[in-house]
């Protein structure tokens, strides 16, 4: 079965940039969407299709997808922006989520 | 507004069942798919399955086969899942979420997730 690797840890600090990639093979033929999770709550969509963003989502989140790889980026990071966050796919009539990074900001 | 509201927290004994319930509201139900999705204590997501909500045809993933049951009740917008012969290991919290095949199979709305914890 597809497997998508992340990283388990990311730290930023304060108002600079987070990168959290999500590995695959070839997953550049796959659109990739992103969720964050707060401690004790429900995921959250941040970015659906590789690199669009829902509604009320800021436009610091932006993503990208290339090759092997499906990276997150998080601009300007805020305390706020501390959480789980886990890559996701729908390969084969099945969805795949990443095994999740923990962003920190310090 | 569009959300779903799952049932509350459970405590159950080994060997029990438990059913989980989903209410959809603010939108047309049968429009889109309702997902499971279980988060063991500390650990990330795992995709258990989805309902067709037109055809009330479930499909599970790998490794929720047998135990688990995906139901619904259209006339009041709830999906179910339950749970039965209920094992320590799926003290977990479950999540309901609404499938958009037009975000290429995203998840655009989460349920709050029910805690359901199995111990003797």
């Amino acid at each position: 079965s597809y497997e998508l690797p992340q990283p388990l840890s990311v730290s930023v600090a304060l108002g600079q940039t987070a990168r959290i990639t999500c590995g695959g093979n070839n997953i550049e033929n796959k659109y990739v969407h992103w969720y964050q999770q707060k401690p004790g709550q429900a995921p959250v969509l941040v970015i659906y299709r590789d690199s669009s963003r829902p509604s009320g989502i800021p436009e610091r989140f932006s993503g990208s997808n290339s090759g092997n790889a499906a990276t997150l980026t998080i601009s300007r990071a805020q305390a706020g922006d501390e959480a789980d966050y886990y890559c996701q796919i729908w390969d084969n009539s099945t969805y795949v989520f990443g095994t999740g990074t923990t962003v920190t900001v310090l | 507004q569009v959300q779903l509201v799952q049932s509350g927290s459970e405590l159950k004994k080994p060997g029990a069942s438990v059913k989980v319930s989903c209410k959809a509201s603010g939108y047309t139900f049968s429009a889109y798919a309702v997902n499971w999705v279980r988060q063991a204590p500390g650990q990330g997501l795992e995709w258990m399955g989805w309902i067709n909500i037109n055809t009330g045809n479930p499909t599970y993933a790998q490794g929720f086969t047998g135990r688990f049951v995906f139901s619904l009740d259209t006339s009041v917008t709830t999906a179910y899942l339950q749970i039965n012969s209920l094992k320590a290991e799926d003290t977990a919290v479950y999540y309901c979420a609404r499938e958009r095949v037009t975000l290429s199979n995203a998840i655009d709305i989460w349920g709050q997730g029910t805690m359901v914890v199995v111990s003797s």
